[in-house]
């Protein structure tokens, strides 16, 4: 069992409509989570963390976390075609620990 | 716009050099951790170095090492390139464990 996974996708949305990312992690240990946007050739870019149980919120981003079924997913709300890019989920335990990733979701917003 | 900052963008070396990478973190930040991208998977952690020391490593061979200077940047060694050491490397700092965020990396090719 991989220790983060994500569908790699491609996820296929139309401009304006709710795109929803998901990741599953095996770790109990994992204390708080992250987001990533990469675009092709290009650095992954931070766009959201959580730490506690719930819903965040952000612009149109929504992260939501349940530790107790180990699931991260992150909600864009009227998608736009420069979302499109690869998501990145990444895990941490805490302290100085590092991040884990998933290999990513490829999301492709259509005009 | 990270303020952390990887020289070379892009490098081709042969098999069997050796190769350095370097990384300038964000002010303030005092943690610098090294990854690798091979293409289409997620980065892969190689190791952490929080104020001058390794603090955490990857799964991978000795023959990838680094150094962390005063002023917090830091190096990526790398000896004896194979050929599946091509990928893109990234650096990523923080403040501790705080939010991590990456440069724009460094393409590598080994041929």
């Amino acid at each position: 069992q991989k220790e983060v996974e994500q569908n790699s996708g491609p996820l296929s949305v139309p401009e304006g409509a709710i795109a929803s990312l998901n990741c599953t992690y095996s770790d109990r240990g994992s204390q708080s989570f992250f987001w990533y946007r990469q675009y092709s050739g290009k650095s992954p870019e931070l766009i959201m963390f959580i730490y506690s149980n719930g819903d965040k919120e952000d612009g149109r981003f929504t992260a939501q976390l349940n530790k107790a079924s180990q699931y991260v997913s992150l909600l864009i709300r009227d998608s736009q075609p420069s979302d499109s890019a690869t998501y990145l989920c990444a895990v941490r335990k805490g302290g100085y620990s590092t991040l884990t990733f998933g290999k990513g979701t490829m999301l492709l917003v259509s005009p | 716009e990270t303020g952390v900052t990887q020289s070379p963008t892009h490098l081709i070396k042969t098999r069997g050099q050796q190769v350095t990478l370097r990384c300038s973190s964000q002010s303030g930040h005092n943690t610098v951790s090294w990854y690798q991208q091979a293409l289409g998977q997620g980065p892969q952690f190689i190791f952490q170095y929080y104020r001058e020391e390794e603090n955490g490593r990857g799964n991978f061979p000795p023959r990838f090492s680094g150094l962390q200077f005063p002023n917090y940047s830091s190096e990526l060694n790398v000896n004896a390139l194979e050929l599946d050491d091509s990928a893109l490397y990234l650096c990523a700092s923080s403040l501790g464990s705080g939010e991590a965020f990456f440069g724009q990396g460094t393409r590598l090719t080994v041929v």
